[in-house]
């Protein structure tokens, strides 16, 4: 089945270690985000591709940096994590960045920092 | 100003009844799309229905409806037949044509449904 897949499941990182996650689809979809999801909250969206063009959120801090080699993958960086970064991170596509073209996400990498 | 507003931190539904779970939303765009994901607690977010703002009937998927009302910009979820897999995290989104902006989340809705 064509899907989102993100790696790992589950992250641990020690405070100020950079640390990369990683996510990968075989929908051959055009754009990727990124989301911030801490606990008991909404996920909130840091950036997108649109094919290679990059869209950063006024509000996403410089700690994170995101790269897309090619259509499949995509990768989050953080350069150096606080304990505030720790959080489910999803990334999702969608076809177009028309307003009916749902997200599709894949199942999370949960980041613990210690 | 928040776009997306779920005024039911949590609720409970016996299992096999109906349960509607509130959505608004603000926009001055008049094109935008409206969707609902589920959250279990495994965290994968899953997609259940859209619906646009032109389209002229309520979407329904399977055991799900959204109650979509124009005016009163509400987009509420219907569950019919609630089942315990059902218990859950569900979010509404909103996402407007103008600038291609985002999918916008509400804060959520924890569904428990009870045997």
């Amino acid at each position: 089945d064509a899907m989102v897949i993100q790696n790992p499941r589950y992250q641990v990182t020690q405070f100020g270690k950079p640390v990369t996650l990683s996510c990968s689809q075989t929908l051959n979809h055009n754009v990727m985000y990124w989301y911030q999801q801490k606990s008991s909250q909404a996920p909130k969206l840091l950036f997108h591709y649109y094919d290679k063009d990059f869209n950063n959120e006024a509000d996403t801090p410089d700690n994170f940096q995101s790269r897309r080699p090619n259509t499949s993958f995509c990768f989050l960086d953080i350069r150096s994590p606080g304990l505030g970064d720790a959080a489910m991170y999803l990334c999702a596509t969608s076809s177009e960045l028309s307003t009916n073209s749902p997200l599709h996400f894949g199942n999370g990498t949960r980041l613990t920092v210690t | 100003a928040q776009k997306i507003t779920q005024t039911q931190p949590g609720m409970f539904v016996q299992e096999k009844e109906a349960v509607t779970l509130d959505c608004t939303y603000d926009t001055s765009d008049p094109s935008y799309g409206l969707f609902w994901y589920k959250q279990p607690s495994s965290g994968e977010m899953i997609f259940l229905i859209y619906q646009g703002s032109y389209d002229q009937q309520n979407a329904t998927e399977g055991r799900y409806s959204l109650n979509f009302q124009k005016a009163r910009k509400s987009a509420n979820l219907v569950i019919s037949a609630s089942q315990l897999g059902d218990s859950a995290m569900y979010f509404c989104a909103m996402r407007e044509k103008a600038g291609n902006t985002p999918l916008v989340f509400g804060k959520g809705t924890r569904l428990s449904v009870i045997a």
